[in-house]
């Protein structure tokens, strides 16, 4: 147990489906993050956000769409998703945007999405 | 650009094996190294880091060492268990690029007993 939720663990939509992943932390932390993992790739940044605005986007297409209404909430909105969009989505935070040295990022157990 | 090559799985070894996956990368400063493991069905759990050249990360038996004059960052167990089982990354991240983290493909682990 990390610290950080996600929800739903698996989810399955059609192409024409809207939906939403949520990510919800209990460290305290400031920034958090959404990455895309899909096989045999290595895992792919997608945005960043730190103090609830959004500091990186990672020429993400606009069918994805992040929101974070407060330092412990991140949600990822998506509608009208591609087959290859199919992939585990991950979420982390960390204490704040700055120096690795001292900051470390906890992950999420990820969301499974399959969209047919 | 960043980037991070490990050595390609999947790897397989019985219970008390030694274990080695290599780690190289390229940065343009001086990165800080990480290895992260991902047990079936969880989200990434740092296992070790090094923030500096020479420095030795270690946690559970696994030892990884910066070397900068190899740009290498490999990762080791001299016993490996059962539980072992999991998918390992290895990452970096650029002191000029805060927590932003460039990751590895990931190496398969599997320990049999």
């Amino acid at each position: 147990e990390t610290g950080v939720t996600q929800t739903p663990r698996h989810l399955v939509m059609g192409m024409t489906n809207k939906k939403s992943l949520k990510c919800e932390q209990h460290l305290g932390h400031n920034a958090m993050y959404w990455y895309k993992q899909s096989a045999k790739k290595p895992l792919e940044l997608m945005f960043v956000y730190s103090l609830e605005e959004r500091v990186e986007n990672n020429s993400v297409p606009s069918r994805f769409s992040p929101e974070c209404p407060n330092s412990s909430h991140l949600f990822l909105h998506l509608h009208t998703l591609q087959p290859e969009d199919s992939a585990l989505y991950l979420c982390a935070s960390s204490p704040h945007l700055g120096d690795t040295s001292t900051d470390t990022q906890y992950f999420g157990p990820g969301t499974r999405l399959t969209v047919l | 650009g960043d980037s991070v090559t490990q050595m390609e799985g999947p790897v397989t070894l019985s219970e008390e094996a030694c274990l080695t996956i290599n780690c190289t990368y390229t940065a343009t400063g001086y990165p800080s190294l990480f290895w992260y493991v991902q047990y079936p069905g969880e989200g990434l759990q740092l296992l070790l880091k090094a923030t500096k050249a020479d420095d030795k990360g270690s946690n559970k038996g696994f030892e990884a060492t910066y070397r900068k004059e190899t740009t290498s960052f490999h990762l080791e167990k001299g016993s490996v268990q059962v539980s072992d089982s999991a998918v390992y990354f290895c990452a970096l991240s650029e002191e000029t690029s805060g927590s932003r983290l460039t990751f590895g493909e990931g190496t398969q682990l599997t320990v049999n007993p």
